[in-house]
């Protein structure tokens, strides 16, 4: 069975500074990567996805992952984090016909 | 021109009744989701139709039934509600079984 990992619940951040929230997965097979991010009293919206290719994925609002097959890892990144980044960031996997969301981890960007 | 749409936003009801929740997408995707996010924000698919055919059916109660009328509906309908229902319920949708879904805003469910 496929699985997801987000190891830290809470990720704190300057405004301005780099930010890294990491997720690491477990399937059999070749896996689809996302990330999504969601607003207080929101829905989850899509920022990136890894199909196949580059291992850098560029998406929405500046974010950027890295999928590293050998750590079996797709950590999301940005350079400069804002203050309106700060939100819950879920990273998912699909593999098999099946869809796994990991725990979420909540990024605080402070002024 | 919202993308994926759920009513009612809010649902507040007795332990014991019956209640359905709706959702549609007006995306012309062929694939519908239902998730569960519970107070501790994890999130849980439920149900995902193809087609109008059910592809997976997580370990969920049997009070718990998606029925959809057609590829731009997804509706799901509980019976016997209990405490334990309360939740955030989720509707998504995707072009197919492999792409990114898009969700709706979700509809708050509280169960007294």
């Amino acid at each position: 069975a496929q699985s997801v990992a987000q190891p830290e619940d809470q990720v704190n951040v300057a405004e301005g500074n780099p930010l890294t929230v990491k997720c690491t997965y477990s399937v059999s097979g070749n896996p689809y990567l996302f990330w999504y991010v969601q607003y207080p009293n929101r829905g989850l919206q899509f920022l990136l996805k890894y199909i196949t290719g580059d291992n850098l994925v560029k998406g929405s609002y500046g974010f950027e992952a890295e999928f590293n097959k050998s750590q079996t890892s797709f950590h999301l990144k940005k350079p400069s984090a804002l203050v309106s980044d700060s939100a819950l960031y879920f990273c998912a996997v699909r593999a098999n016909n099946d869809m796994r969301f990991g725990a979420g981890t909540r990024l605080t960007v402070k002024p | 021109d919202t993308a994926v749409s759920q009513t009612p936003k809010y649902l507040v009801t007795q332990m014991g009744n019956d209640k359905s929740i709706k959702c549609e997408q007006n995306l012309g995707h062929d694939t519908m989701y239902w998730y569960k996010q519970d107070s501790k924000k994890f999130l849980k698919i439920m149900f995902s139709y193809n087609n109008k055919e059910l592809i997976i059916n997580e370990t969920v109660p049997n009070r718990f039934s998606p029925k959809s009328p057609d590829k731009a509906h997804l509706n799901l309908h509980i019976n016997s509600l209990e405490l334990g229902d309360s939740a955030v319920y989720f509707c998504a949708s995707s072009h197919s079984t492999t792409d990114t879904q898009y969700f709706g805003p979700g509809t708050r469910l509280t169960v007294l």
